[in-house]
């Protein structure tokens, strides 16, 4: 089973500044790689899937980067809504995968 | 717009069973991948089941693999989670979603979820 690493557990951005977010797979996943968003008491949402193509109706301030084992979600100005909780998720071998998650909280 | 909606959830004891029904809409339910995804509480998402678009083929996770049975009806858009001998650790929220479609797994569209809670 591929391990999914993510990093920081927690970071603190104000709004209107760029946050950086972090996944590492214990193998090569290709750019079989999405990253999820999910609020307190919804489902995750669907951001970017195959390392770096958004998903329907996800604003262009998000963007995905990175293949093999070393992936990047970058948000490029923070917005309130933007504040939650994110997951990476690997689909390159079953099972697929997720990061144990990353929350994005208001500095 | 696409919708699914879980329903079944609920408290059962250890050693017991329940079946989760997800109602789909709102998209050609016959032609994609459908999964089941859970949510311990204040944890992480984990994988639990797949299902081909015609039913073809089902993949569970190690940790339900002999325990749950998923299924498809798509003369009715609706699918089950059969869940059998039930502990402590299956207690989560459980989600439908359905497949992106193309040869990678990925869930564009998530139901509400249902709590399962399993405790004596």
């Amino acid at each position: 089973e591929i391990v999914m690493t993510q990093s920081p557990a927690t970071l603190s951005v104000s709004p209107g500044e760029r946050a950086t977010l972090s996944c590492r797979a214990s193998q090569s996943v290709s750019s079989n790689l999405a990253w999820y968003q999910q609020k307190p008491g919804q489902a995750p949402r669907l951001l970017i899937y195959g390392a770096s193509t958004r998903a329907t109706g996800i604003p262009a301030r998000f963007s995905g980067s990175g293949s093999g084992a070393e992936f990047t979600l970058t948000v490029s100005s923070l917005q309130s809504e933007d504040f939650a909780v994110y997951y990476c998720q690997q689909s390159n071998n079953w099972p697929v995968t997720f990061g144990q998650g990353t929350r994005l909280e208001i500095k | 717009q696409v919708q699914l909606v879980e329903s079944g959830g609920g408290v059962v004891q250890p050693g017991g069973s329940l079946r989760l029904s997800c109602a789909a809409s709102g998209f050609i339910f016959s032609s994609y991948d459908i999964h089941w995804v859970r949510q311990a509480p204040g944890k992480g998402l984990e994988w639990v089941a797949s299902i081909r678009y015609d039913g073809s083929n089902s993949y569970y996770a190690d940790s339900v693999k002999g325990r749950f049975t998923i299924s498809r009806d798509n003369s009715k858009s609706t699918l089950h989670l059969q869940m059998n001998s039930l502990t402590v650790e299956d207690t989560a929220v459980y989600y439908c979603a359905k497949d992106v479609s193309g040869s990678e797994t990925y869930f564009d569209y998530w139901g509400q979820g249902t709590l399962v809670t399993v405790s004596s």
